[in-house]
């Protein structure tokens, strides 16, 4: 699977807009991108997966660049819930594991 | 059921014991994956099932580590001799199928060996 990179931390005032960062400059063809959140002590929460396209869901929207090189995991009214460590992955459509890195720390402050 | 349940929740066990955790994955997902995670570390996988056979089992760090699945369904890890090195939460995960498509975890068991 292709590595990805986070910045490890980032805070975000509650009702704004998080924009969460992720690089993956050697995902290939068939490789998605997908986003998980860890809320404290529990298991880790799907958020969204795409493959080249923009995807929006109820929790959140990703945004992959065109060279699908980056993207950005966009919650658009952050509430102090959504504190977690946000992890961004690649995985090939046919890889069972998911590779999880260090991921980002989100804060979301009142 | 709801999701995937894991049990026990909390186990503590003396240094040389045998432990089992055990998984009950979402019904109908035939892809299923143990990952464990040291206190402030990240995920580590662990071994990966699709239906009964574990074509990736990469990760067990050790042959005191194994696990098995059976009917599809349920799946137990087991550590024989624990050391304290294995104080992790061992968490599990299910999928409707392997590949492109979500995983849903558990909320873990945290294993402490003294």
């Amino acid at each position: 699977d292709a590595k990805t990179t986070q910045p490890p931390s980032m805070d975000c005032a509650e009702g704004r807009a998080a924009n969460l960062p992720c690089n993956h400059s050697t995902i290939s063809g068939n490789e998605y991108v997908y986003w998980y959140r860890q809320i404290h002590s529990q298991g880790p929460q799907y958020i969204i997966h795409g493959l080249k396209n923009n995807e929006t869901n109820e929790m959140a929207s990703l945004i992959i660049t065109e060279d699908r090189k980056s993207s950005t995991l966009i919650l658009p009214h952050a509430t102090l819930r959504d504190t977690a460590v946000y992890y961004c992955i690649v995985r090939a459509d046919s890889w069972g594991k998911l590779q999880f890195g260090a991921g980002t720390q989100v804060v979301v402050t009142p | 059921g709801a999701g995937v349940s894991q049990s026990p929740s909390n186990k503590v066990t003396e240094k040389g014991k045998d432990v089992e955790l055990r998984c009950d994955p979402i019904s109908g997902h035939t892809a299923l994956y143990w990952y464990r995670q040291s206190l402030g570390q990240g995920l580590e996988f662990l071994i990966y099932f699709q239906g009964n056979s574990a074509p990736d089992k990469s990760g067990l760090p050790s042959d005191r580590f194994s696990a098995e699945r059976t009917g599809g369904s349920v799946s137990t890890l087991t550590i024989q001799r624990t050391q304290q090195e294995d104080s992790a939460v061992y968490l599990c995960a299910s999928s409707y199928r392997q590949g492109n498509t979500e995983a849903f975890f558990g909320q873990g068991t945290r294993l402490t060996v003294v």
